[in-house]
């Protein structure tokens, strides 16, 4: 069974506080990885996939960090703000049967943003 | 904006009662997904579809739940009968290309209670 780990699983922070959360993922057979954005009451939304190792993506006041030999990503949210709570998932790539890749979420660190 | 559309939105059943969820891709996509996520856990594959064939149905529990998409476009989910167990939310989503490096977008999910 593939673990994918995320930390914390739950987080407040004041608005304007930057935060970070990590993602776990095995290192071996690496093929990329995926970060979701899950609003409440909303469709979960692709913020970055992910391939290469060293790789740094930013949309915004978000930036994902990749390491692959060591197996984590860290998601950075800087200056936070209140309409960035929601529940971050991280995804990786698994083959299942046959040749099929299917994504294998980590359970996701909740974020809350008090004003 | 394309988006991935799901009915119902809430569906509230009895224990061996049967229930079905329907799902619109994005226009284009070849690749469909459903996925069951339960409160506290990641969302959990349970078929693909590529265009109208299933390439991964590994997790999908076949003697109560079926899935299907006729013409490669949109597609049912339907579990027959329903447990208690099965209380959940059924996630859609679709890709242009397989899983893997290709950004899944998702629908609104419905939310299945099984009393």
């Amino acid at each position: 069974i593939l673990n994918v780990e995320q930390s914390p699983q739950s987080l407040h922070v004041q608005e304007g506080d930057s935060t970070n959360f990590t993602c776990s993922f095995p290192s071996s057979n690496f093929y990329a990885l995926h970060w979701y954005r899950w609003e409440t009451a909303k469709s979960p939304e692709a913020l970055f996939v992910m391939t290469l190792n060293g790789d740094e993506k930013k949309k915004g006041r978000i930036s994902a960090t990749l390491n692959t030999k060591e197996g984590y990503s860290y998601l950075y949210i800087k200056g936070s703000q209140p309409e960035d709570s929601a529940t971050y998932l991280c995804a990786f790539p698994s083959i299942s049967s046959g040749s099929a890749r299917q994504l294998t979420f980590g359970s996701g660190t909740q974020l809350t943003v008090l004003p | 904006e394309a988006e991935v559309a799901q009915s119902p939105r809430y569906k509230i059943t009895e224990k061996s009662q049967a229930v079905a969820f329907w799902c619109d891709p994005i226009s284009g996509h070849a690749t469909l997904y459903w996925y069951r996520q339960i409160l506290g856990q990641g969302p959990e594959l349970l078929v693909q579809f590529q265009d109208e064939s299933v390439v991964d149905d590994s997790q999908l529990p076949k003697d109560r739940f079926s899935a299907e998409r006729l013409k490669g476009v949109d597609s049912t989910l339907k579990i027959q009968p329903a447990e208690l167990g099965d209380s959940a939310m059924y996630l859609c989503a679709s890709s242009r290309g397989l899983a893997g490096v290709s950004e899944q977008f998702f629908g609104p999910g419905t939310r299945l209670t099984v009393l």
